[in-house]
């Protein structure tokens, strides 16, 4: 059975202090391990579909990287703007649904 | 683009009333929806994988009779809560499939059964 675990399960940082969240996964047959973000009250936002050991992504201060146990999610100098709910979730064999983990809260203080 | 409607954002209704939440894929055709359901500080919980054209496929635990979904188009999927009790109130999100991967959620409907 496919399994996703983030740790942690709430982060609070002060605006600027750098850190990473993780999500780390026991599957067969990764086809792509997805980062949405969700704000309190909304549904989640997609943010990076990677698909191999080694691939970066990035997108303003977030950096999403990917190796064959984990996915790290890195948050450069982060802002009160970036506290949210972010979501780790794999795509696995033929499936077409995701499985998702419990999520990292993270509070950005200014 | 990738942007997905969902409608009401919100509901209140009296127990044994029915409900029909509708989702659109706006930019983008979908022959694959999800329905999600979420409770507090929870992660998304998977309810049923909507087909267009075909029935939908319900998670284990889901009562097929008391949520329909109906997926007539390639751009609407619906969720009908059906006699509505108050354990059925909760955070419903849907989302679309965009090619073979990714999946594109809606802004969620919360639902409230008095």
């Amino acid at each position: 059975e496919d399994q996703v675990t983030q740790s942690p399960e709430a982060l609070r940082l002060q605006e600027g202090e750098s850190s990473s969240l993780n999500c780390s996964y026991t599957v067969s047959g990764l086809r792509g391990l997805f980062w949405y973000r969700q704000d309190p009250g909304k549904g989640p936002e997609f943010l990076f579909t990677l698909y191999s050991a080694g691939e970066e992504k990035e997108k303003e201060r977030l950096k999403a990287t990917l190796t064959k146990k984990e996915s790290f999610l890195h948050i450069t100098a982060p802002k009160p703007e970036d506290s949210a709910t972010y979501l780790c979730a794999v795509l696995t064999g033929s499936a077409r649904q995701l499985t998702f983990g419990s999520g990292t809260q993270l509070t950005v203080l200014p | 683009g990738a942007v997905v409607s969902q409608h009401p954002s919100w509901v209140i209704c009296k127990s044994g009333t029915s409900v029909k939440i509708e989702c659109r894929s706006l930019d983008f055709q979908a022959t694959t929806m999800f329905w999600y359901r979420q409770f507090p500080k929870q992660s998304l919980m998977l309810m049923a994988t909507s087909n267009e054209g075909s029935k939908a496929t319900y998670e284990q635990g889901v009562e097929k009779d008391k949520f329909l979904i109906n997926h007539a188009s390639l751009t609407l999927s619906t969720l009908t809560v059906t006699s509505a009790h108050p354990e059925d109130s909760s955070f419903y999100i849907c989302s679309a499939l965009a090619g073979e991967e990714t999946q594109y959620f809606g802004p969620g409907t919360r639902l409230l059964v008095l």
